[in-house]
């Protein structure tokens, strides 16, 4: 079946160092991919997504590419700041009743 | 704006008490969501609803009740056959066309005592 894997957290950097969150999928068919961000308390909020392979998303410095090759939705950024903290998902679309699938979070602690 | 509101934001009851959380949207979307975390963990589907009148059970859809009477609206009921009730609820909306992208609104914290 469809499934999302995402790196364990918590994931602690310092400030402007440089962030890679690990995404890894199983799906039939070519899904859409996203990653959300979840703030302390909060909804979450779409970040970014891809829709067919090779596609990058971007928002906000962070970027992420799709690779069917590797099955992988990888979230990077360059230099992150400690309004980076927060709760990051991997997630794609299943799309035969428009549900996601989503990984199980990883989160992301930026010491200044 | 378009968006999508829940209320309340935090939200207290007693142990046998049934509770209804609101969530309503504007952004004209045919499906709707709920979801529950539980603290430091991800997200799990209760129910959803891909059109007016109509619903799913998700995978946690026990002591849970929906009903979808109009397009902007999904209420959620937590009754009292819901063994652990305290959580965070979060509801969302997609449109059924394109990458299905999910939006969500700012959650509401029910604490059963």
């Amino acid at each position: 079946g469809n499934s999302v894997t995402q790196m364990e957290g918590p994931v602690t950097l310092s400030e402007e160092a440089f962030l890679t969150i690990n995404c890894t999928y199983t799906a039939t068919g070519y899904p859409s991919l996203f990653w959300y961000v979840q703030y302390p308390g909060e909804g979450l909020q779409l970040l970014l997504k891809a829709t067919k392979a090779d596609d990058k998303g971007s928002n906000k410095g962070f970027e992420a590419t799709y690779r069917k090759e590797t099955t992988s939705f990888h979230l990077e950024k360059g230099s992150v700041q400690v309004s980076d903290s927060a709760v990051y998902f991997c997630a794609l679309s299943y799309d035969s009743n428009y549900q996601l699938i989503w990984g199980a979070g990883t989160k992301l602690i930026i010491k200044p | 704006d378009g968006g999508i509101t829940q209320s309340p934001k935090y939200l207290f009851r007693k142990e046998g008490q049934n509770v209804t959380l609101s969530c309503e949207q504007n952004l004209n979307h045919d499906a709707m969501y709920w979801y529950r975390q539980d603290p430091g963990q991800g997200l799990r589907l209760i129910y959803y609803s891909q059109i007016v009148n109509d619903f799913q059970k998700g995978d946690i859809a026990e002591g849970y009740s929906v009903s979808r009477e109009k397009k902007e609206s999904f209420p959620l009921t937590v009754t009292s056959a819901q063994k652990n009730p305290t959580a965070f609820y979060l509801c969302a909306s997609s449109g059924t066309g394109g990458a299905y992208e999910q939006y969500f609104g700012p959650g509401t914290r029910l604490t059963v005592t």
